[in-house]
């Protein structure tokens, strides 16, 4: 089992739109989750931070269930701007430290 | 304020060459950590560095090696370059090592082709 797993996509949806990407990991010592965004050939870029109360910041919404290891990040009224892929990141202890582990990313394309 | 820095922007080498990158942590950050990113893949962790002292390692060959220098840089080196080390490598800083809760900032990358 992959430690970090995401929906494969892409995805391809009209503005206005409401997307739901799905996230799992397999380590359960994991501390502390992300969503980050990556733009094609660009670095990525810290989009939020998932807690266990969930959280929202505008048009995102992100959700963490420790028990069952799933994270969620729901984005709602979709905008083009928001065409990229979306990784799922995981801070887990590894060899001597936290590591962050990245899931595959999904990719949304926001049509207009 | 500046960000992560990376230097260079590409870089083409041959197989069976040698590469070094460049990473500038965020002004007050300490630590430093490098990741390989495939086409297709999310990244891969391969070091992190923190106060000058190798603090974790990902699975990848001894090939790759780093260090940190006084003033928080950081250099990634890749000896005996194999076509499969063509990617984007990844320099993020963050303040401490305590990573379980810290924020890792990425730089642009390193985008390394291997012909």
């Amino acid at each position: 089992r992959k430690e970090v797993e995401q929906d494969p996509g892409p995805f391809n949806v009209p503005e206005g739109a409401t997307v739901a990407f799905n996230c799992t990991y397999s380590n359960s010592a994991s501390q502390s989750f992300f969503w980050y965004r990556q733009d094609c050939r660009k670095e990525p870029k810290l989009l939020m931070s998932v807690y266990s109360s969930g959280n929202e910041d505008g048009r995102f919404t992100a959700q963490l269930n420790r028990a069952s290891q799933y994270i969620s990040l729901l984005i709602r009224d979709s905008k083009l701007s928001d065409s990229a892929t979306y990784l799922c990141v995981v801070n887990s202890p590894g060899a001597g430290s936290y590591q962050l582990t990245f899931g595959k990313g999904t990719k949304l394309s926001v049509i207009p | 304020d500046a960000g992560v820095t990376q230097s260079p922007t590409h870089l083409i080498k041959t197989r069976g060459q040698q590469v070094t990158l460049r990473c500038s942590p965020i002004s007050g950050h300490k630590s430093v950590s490098w990741y390989q990113q495939v086409l297709g893949q999310g990244p891969q962790f391969i070091f992190q560095y923190y106060e000058k002292e190798e603090r974790g390692r990902g699975n990848f060959p001894d090939r790759f090696s780093a260090r940190q220098f006084p003033n928080y840089s950081s250099e990634l080196n890749v000896n005996a370059l194999l076509l499969g080390d063509s990617a984007l490598y990844l320099c993020a800083s963050s303040f401490t090592r305590e990573e379980s809760t810290d924020t890792q900032y990425f730089g642009p990358g390193t985008r390394l082709t291997v012909l």
